[in-house]
């Protein structure tokens, strides 16, 4: 299996410009979680999705970002416009069925917004 | 707002040493888990705890969950290079999905 899938793995852009991070989450998942990682505030949930619904959205930040799960191979998280504190690793990460199982993360992608 | 506090914030040791890292909270929770983090990579995995007083091995790591389920402690005996990383401890409370990660420990292992 090749793992959860992130792109791109870095993104640097300009302040007001409009980001999209993408994510392929492990096959046969059906949870799929967003994570920003900044060593201000460490790891943060974002946003959570099951069986690619949004169950909950009350760790994005503000209005600005936006998450969506069309299918169950793909997501994406985009802000805009992006601001400079947006700068941070975000991570994507997918689990299988069940309350314990494994929480798989990607490689995150390195977004700096100059 | 739940709060998990790692101690120490950075360790710095030479091959061999044994260490301790402590993840602690004034909540109660259902599980734990720990995970280890490296440069450009997203965290992996170590071991879930699930009940109080709960010992795990793996090599040369040692998981305690507390017997009240508001702390853990992960010991590294005779740590080698290889256990550079940063380690984070993130736990969750009971029917939920969502864990809230530690503050994490950034370990260096001199050669």
């Amino acid at each position: 299996d090749a793992g959860v899938i992130q792109s791109p793995r870095h993104e640097v852009t300009e302040m007001g410009q409009e980001v999209t991070l993408r994510c392929k989450p492990i096959s046969g998942h059906n949870s799929l979680f967003w994570y920003r990682q900044t060593m201000m505030r460490g790891l943060e949930l974002l946003i959570y999705f099951n069986n690619n619904v949004p169950i909950d959205d009350s760790g994005m930040p503000e209005d600005r970002f936006s998450a969506k799960m069309p299918n169950a191979s793909f997501s994406t998280l985009k802000i805009q416009p992006s601001e400079p504190r947006d700068s941070a690793v975000y991570f994507c990460a997918s689990r299988g069925t069940g309350s314990l199982e494994t929480q798989y993360f990607g490689p995150g992608t390195r977004l700096l917004v100059l | 707002t739940q709060l998990l506090e790692q101690s120490p914030q950075f360790l710095s040791i030479q091959e061999g040493e044994n260490l301790t890292v402590y993840c602690n909270s004034s909540s109660v929770f259902s599980s734990l888990q720990w995970y280890r983090q490296e440069p450009g990579e997203g965290p992996v995995l170590l071991v879930t705890v699930v009940t109080g007083g709960e010992v795990k091995k793996l090599k040369r790591l040692t998981f305690q969950f507390g017997d009240a389920r508001k702390d853990s402690s992960l010991h590294i005996t005779a740590a080698q290079p290889g256990d550079t990383g940063l380690y984070l401890c993130a736990a969750t409370t009971s029917g939920t999905y969502k864990y809230i990660f530690g503050t994490g420990t950034r370990l260096k292992v001199l050669a």
